[in-house]
């Protein structure tokens, strides 16, 4: 079955620091999604990465993919307060309509 | 817009007990997904609707757990005789497209329902 595996699960940044967040998975998929959730609400939505070599940036997000290395990372540039939150990767089984997403990274940014 | 809702917000009930959640989604979506997320976890894939079928429903643990969407657009998920492990935030989401819907699947997600099963 797939597994799709986030790290560093827990991250505490500094305002104004870069970082990139990783998402792994085990078996083909083409499609891949990073999500924001803050504390107590629902997801949001902020990325769909539909190919091999796919990037796209929002803000102080940067999210790519690599279908051969199954890899994606969510790069974040001078990270401010707003940022605070827990991140999902999912992917789409191939094959299948079933997203399957990684344990989320809680990423907090200290001012 | 309106956005995805969900009814109860919160939902207590006693163990063997009978409940249902409602998913209203995004007007004109099509595809309309559930999930439910324990804490501190991603969330779990349970079933994905296509119009008024549903075309996977792969994550549904068991036969106690149900979904329908008669017309097309709202949803109930319905958990038979309910046991402790159920308790979890079940969340609902929308899209356009169904998966691989040429750009159109963005998931929206509802707010959830807690479901505490005492």
């Amino acid at each position: 079955e797939l597994k799709v595996e986030q790290n560093p699960l827990f991250l505490s940044m500094q305002e104004g620091k870069n970082y990139t967040i990783y998402c792994n998975y085990s078996t083909t998929s083409d499609r891949l999604y990073w999500y924001r959730q803050d504390p107590g609400k629902s997801l949001e939505s902020l990325f769909v990465l539909l190919s091999n070599g796919a990037v796209k940036q929002e803000g102080r997000l940067m999210a790519s993919l690599d279908t051969k290395a199954r890899l994606s990372t969510l790069h974040i540039t001078a990270a401010v307060h707003d940022l605070s939150a827990t991140y999902f990767c999912a992917v789409l089984t191939s094959g299948t309509y079933k997203y399957i997403f990684g344990t989320g990274t809680r990423l907090k940014v200290l001012a | 817009g309106a956005g995805v809702s969900q009814t109860p917000s919160n939902k207590v009930t006693e163990k063997g007990k009978y409940v249902e959640l409602r998913c209203d989604p995004i007007s004109g979506h099509t595809a309309l997904y559930w999930y439910r997320q324990s804490l501190g976890q991603g969330p779990e894939f349970l079933i994905y609707f296509q119009g008024t079928g549903a075309a996977d429903d792969s994550g549904l643990p068991n036969d106690r757990f149900f979904a329908v969407r008669p017309e097309g657009s709202v949803s109930t998920l319905k958990i038979q005789r309910t046991e402790r492990g159920d308790s979890a935030v079940y969340l609902c989401a929308s899209s356009l497209t169904g998966a691989r819907g040429a750009g159109q699947e963005t998931q929206y997600f509802g707010p959830g329902t807690r479901l505490l099963v005492l």
